[in-house]
């Protein structure tokens, strides 16, 4: 039973144009959710991040909106660089298990 | 260095055989994780230290995988009699304290080859 899904396991947009990589999850006791990217041969570097008793959180290009009635979240990329080709996990944090579960990734292809 | 080091970076090993990875953690970071990442997935979680105590194993596959920090920094994973299905990237991670939200910190992996 995976707990965190993204669905897209890939994504190809126009350089300039909007990026929007999106995650569900099923287990309503996740509190915290964080973005990851990943380039080839390198361990995952953090993004950004939202609280569960927050709905958006913006950080430079990159915003991560949260809907909790739909178990969803998306992470929005405005505007998309050939530098932002990688891949991208959605994780999900409960605060009583210590650990952070992953999605299977999507890889973004930024086109010039 | 600054970041999270492990080695070795690849490790082929002959179904069987015994192997070791090890995982240095940003200094003074409390938690420690190991992931196990299959090709085309996500990183699965495989264990949980905060400085020397394992509070959590509930990802290790069988009793072949074992993991310690004895001293609550370096940590080591060892994959016992070692099988086909065991290939995959392990990863160690490492954060400040813990919590949720707490960002995680990983290195670049080992990859390991079981023939």
């Amino acid at each position: 039973d995976q707990q965190v899904k993204q669905n897209s396991p890939s994504l190809s947009v126009q350089e300039g144009r909007i990026s929007i990589l999106n995650c569900d999850y099923t287990n309503s006791m996740f509190d915290y959710f964080l973005w990851y990217k990943k380039y080839p041969a390198e361990g995952p570097t953090f993004l950004i991040s939202i609280s569960s008793i927050k709905d958006k959180n913006e950080d430079g290009r990159f915003t991560v909106f949260l809907n909790k009635s739909a178990k969803h979240l998306s992470l929005h990329i405005v505007p998309s660089q050939p530098g932002d080709s990688a891949v991208y996990f959605c994780a999900a944090d409960n605060t009583n298990a210590g650990k952070s579960t992953f999605g299977d990734g999507t890889t973004l292809t930024v086109k010039p | 260095g600054a970041g999270v080091s492990q080695s070795p970076r690849y490790k082929v090993a002959k179904r069987g055989q015994d192997v070791a990875l090890r995982c240095d953690p940003i200094s003074g970071h409390v938690s420690l994780f190991w992931y196990q990442q299959a090709l085309g997935q996500g990183p699965e979680f495989l264990t949980y230290f905060q400085n020397e105590a394992q509070l959590d194993k509930s990802g290790l596959p069988s009793d072949r995988f074992f993991a310690e920090r004895p001293e609550g920094s370096v940590s080591t994973l060892k994959i016992q009699r070692t099988q086909q299905e065991d290939s995959a990237v392990y990863l160690c991670a490492s954060s400040l304290d813990t919590g949720s939200g707490e960002k995680l910190f990983f290195g670049s992996g080992t990859q390991l080859s079981v023939l």
